[in-house]
């Protein structure tokens, strides 16, 4: 298995402007995370989906930040509109639950986020 | 609630040293207990994870982490550092019950040539 897909992989934009980030889990994962980090909050979890049902979204910052799962292999993260704040790397994590008996994660490699 | 301190967010050794970082919880229920290792500029991966059979857990790359119930700990270590050790380790806590690891703030591996 590819691991879990990211894209992109940085993006540069301005401050206002929409920005989506993307996830593709690993095949047969039943959870899906969203994670924010950033130097001064360390690692964030924003909202977890399972089997593409939002779960836990208590940690979205705010009504600027949305996130969907419209199946099973992919899902969105979007900011709009962006503000230098939200300039942080954003991971994706999956997990297949209790299939491996615990909350282990997989996770992306991450989206390098900056907003001017 | 439950919670997880890491004492350190920068830890310096020489190649060759003992590695420890130290991780504490707190939890109201026997947790699990997990160490993730982010190399730089890339996501995390799994280390070791504690499921409450043995107390000394093996992980990859040589590292390995003993629960100690009577100190709610769970350190991490390995006997000799290798140059490729340097990166940020992560300890995490979660409950059976739902799948939301509690993360701690990260300590940052410094190995010295």
């Amino acid at each position: 298995d590819a691991g879990v897909i990211q894209s992109p992989r940085h993006e540069v934009t301005e401050m206002g402007q929409e920005v989506t980030l993307r996830c593709k889990p690993i095949s047969g994962h039943d959870y899906l995370f969203w994670y924010r980090q950033t130097m001064m909050r360390g690692l964030e979890l924003l909202i977890y989906f399972n089997n593409n049902v939002p779960i836990d979204d208590s940690g979205m910052p705010e009504d600027r930040f949305s996130a969907k799962m419209p199946n099973a292999s992919f899902s969105t993260l979007k900011i709009q509109p962006s503000e230098p704040r939200d300039s942080a790397v954003y991971f994706c994590a999956s997990s297949s639950g209790l299939a491996e008996g615990l909350d282990t994660q997989y996770f992306g490699p991450g989206t390098r986020l900056t907003v001017l | 609630a439950q919670s997880v301190t890491q004492l350190g967010s920068h830890v310096s050794v020489s190649e060759g040293a003992l590695v420890l970082l130290r991780c504490n919880y707190s939890s109201s229920v026997p947790p699990y207990l997990f160490w993730y290792v982010q190399y730089p500029n890339q996501g995390l991966q799994l280390l070791l994870k504690y499921t409450s059979a043995a107390t000394l857990v093996k992980g990859i790359n040589g590292f390995e982490a003993e629960f100690k119930k009577s100190e709610t700990s769970f350190h991490l270590t390995k006997p000799s550092a290798h140059m490729s050790d340097a990166a940020e380790y992560f300890c995490a806590v979660s409950l059976d019950s739902n799948y939301q690891l509690i993360w701690g703030a990260g300590t940052k591996l410094i190995i010295k040539p």
